[in-house]
């Protein structure tokens, strides 16, 4: 595997069920972000972590539970979401959060989240 | 006003001609610059980034950046059908963990043969 990958691709959840999506990235970066992507709306950054520290929060419900373990995989924990949840939800990795500056960063191809 | 401001398009150009994408962003302490293509039912991917005022050409891709007018824009020459996409401008102020990173809502170019 290279680059960032994400699972599941596709997932359909009601308002009551607990999920995870799954981020793995294979590049030695050292800060990893979530985001959302709703149709016709700009890309909503979520968390970022840098070296396993949260380092950004934007204001997102606490329905939305982020956990990094190490600087190569991060979990979205959802729990009780609402339909207008639903949205693609990208994760992205960077060399470094200072780095990214240097570089950019580079998606995982998303987890398509329905939430019914 | 929006932070990072895109026109929506769809931005026809003829094949062969040159596409001309434009950013405007409203924190004038920003200090990185990114351009993403996002192809349909795809993730962003980077093309292009600035820091400096001026142009930075990377094959037929020309990144454009004015601080003092707080815009960037971005250049495709010899368009080829391939680069019908959406192109995302993303904006970073630099600064270390209280940087927050912006995107615009994308330009959607459509390259015509």
């Amino acid at each position: 595997e290279t680059g960032v990958t994400q699972t599941p691709r596709h997932l359909v959840m009601g308002m009551t069920n607990k999920k995870s999506l799954k981020c793995e990235q294979h590049l030695g970066h050292n800060a990893m972000y979530w985001y959302k992507q709703s149709a016709k709306k700009p890309l909503e950054l979520m968390f970022v972590y840098n070296f396993k520290e949260q380092t950004e929060n934007n204001s997102v419900p606490s329905r939305f539970s982020p956990e990094c373990p190490n600087s190569s995989h991060l979990f979205l924990h959802l729990h009780t979401l609402q339909p207008e949840d639903s949205a693609l939800y990208l994760c992205a990795s960077s060399q470094d959060f200072e780095g990214f500056s240097r570089g950019g960063q580079h998606f995982g191809p998303g987890t398509r989240l329905t939430v019914t | 006003q929006k932070e990072v401001e895109q026109n929506s398009g769809p931005l026809s150009v003829p094949e062969g001609a040159i596409a001309s994408l434009n950013c405007t962003y409203s924190d004038r302490g920003s200090q990185s610059f990114f351009w993403y293509r996002q192809y349909s039912g795809k993730s962003p991917e980077l093309i292009m980034f600035i820091y400096s005022n001026g142009d930075k050409e990377d094959g037929r891709f020309t990144a454009q950046l004015n601080k003092a007018s707080q815009y960037v824009s971005l250049l495709i020459r010899d368009s080829q059908p391939s680069d019908s996409a959406t192109y995302l401008c993303a904006v970073n102020n630099g600064y270390s963990s209280a940087s927050k990173i912006i995107f615009g809502s994308g330009t959607r170019l459509s390259i015509r043969p």
